[in-house]
């Protein structure tokens, strides 16, 4: 079964660092979805993207942060300078369509990243 | 805004059956999904309700009621592997009729011998 890989795994950063979080979603999807996860907490959202731009975001997806598709298959998410509370679980989701009854988001393995 | 509320953790043995129950407010509403999450995994789609009733999908099963914003996920015959954090999810209307879901805080289930 297709599914959504991520890269790296692990991910640890000094503060102020730039990050790159890497995403292959499923090949057929056509929209691609960045959510995080504090750890023991809520699935939060963070950006969706479709058509090659942004179709939303939330509050937490500042100036910090950008996506890119600079292929045909890799989906990023880039943190310019990051910030101790940016230490999180970071999970990259694709949908054939938006969000509904037969197109459910499919998750990736996620990227922790630690920022110290 | 959106928020959804789900009891914290759940406990029962392994047979039993357990029902995890989800309310939320939304400023408009598409539907309500869950997902399962194992310690240290992905979240996985569970199942989707987008008119009020019953969807059943093998062992679970997901009931909404609009009228009374509430709905909850029904797992039966319970078994070890079950044991995970089950979170409820609404897709809601927003300025682009959204792409996003929002979730709830998630229920974690222990199952035990």
């Amino acid at each position: 079964e297709p599914e959504v890989t991520q890269t790296p795994s692990h991910q640890v950063t000094q503060m102020g660092q730039e990050v790159i979080l890497r995403c292959v979603p499923i090949s057929n999807h056509l929209y691609f979805y960045w959510y995080r996860q504090i750890l023991g907490q809520k699935v939060e959202f963070l950006v969706s993207f479709y058509n090659n731009e942004i179709s939303e975001k939330s509050e937490i997806f500042d100036d910090q942060f950008s996506v890119e598709r600079p292929d045909g298959s890799n989906f990023t998410l880039k943190i310019r300078s990051t910030k101790l509370e940016d230490s999180a679980m970071y999970f990259c989701a694709s949908s054939e369509r938006r969000v509904a009854w037969n197109s459910p988001l499919h998750f990736g393995n996620g990227t922790r990243l630690t920022v110290t | 805004g959106q928020s959804l509320e789900q009891p914290s953790e759940v406990t029962a043995v392994e047979g039993a059956i357990v029902q995890i129950n989800c309310t939320y407010q939304t400023s408009g509403f598409y539907g309500l999904s869950w997902y399962q999450q194992h310690d240290g995994g992905a979240p996985t789609f569970l199942s989707y309700n987008g008119l009020d009733g019953l969807e059943e999908t093998g062992r679970f099963s997901s009931f909404l009621s609009r009228s009374d914003s509430y709905g909850y996920l029904l797992l039966q015959e319970l078994q070890m592997k079950d044991s995970a954090s089950y979170f409820c999810a609404v897709r809601a209307l927003n300025r682009n009729a959204g792409n996003m879901l929002t979730f709830g805080g998630g229920t974690r289930l222990m199952v035990k011998p």
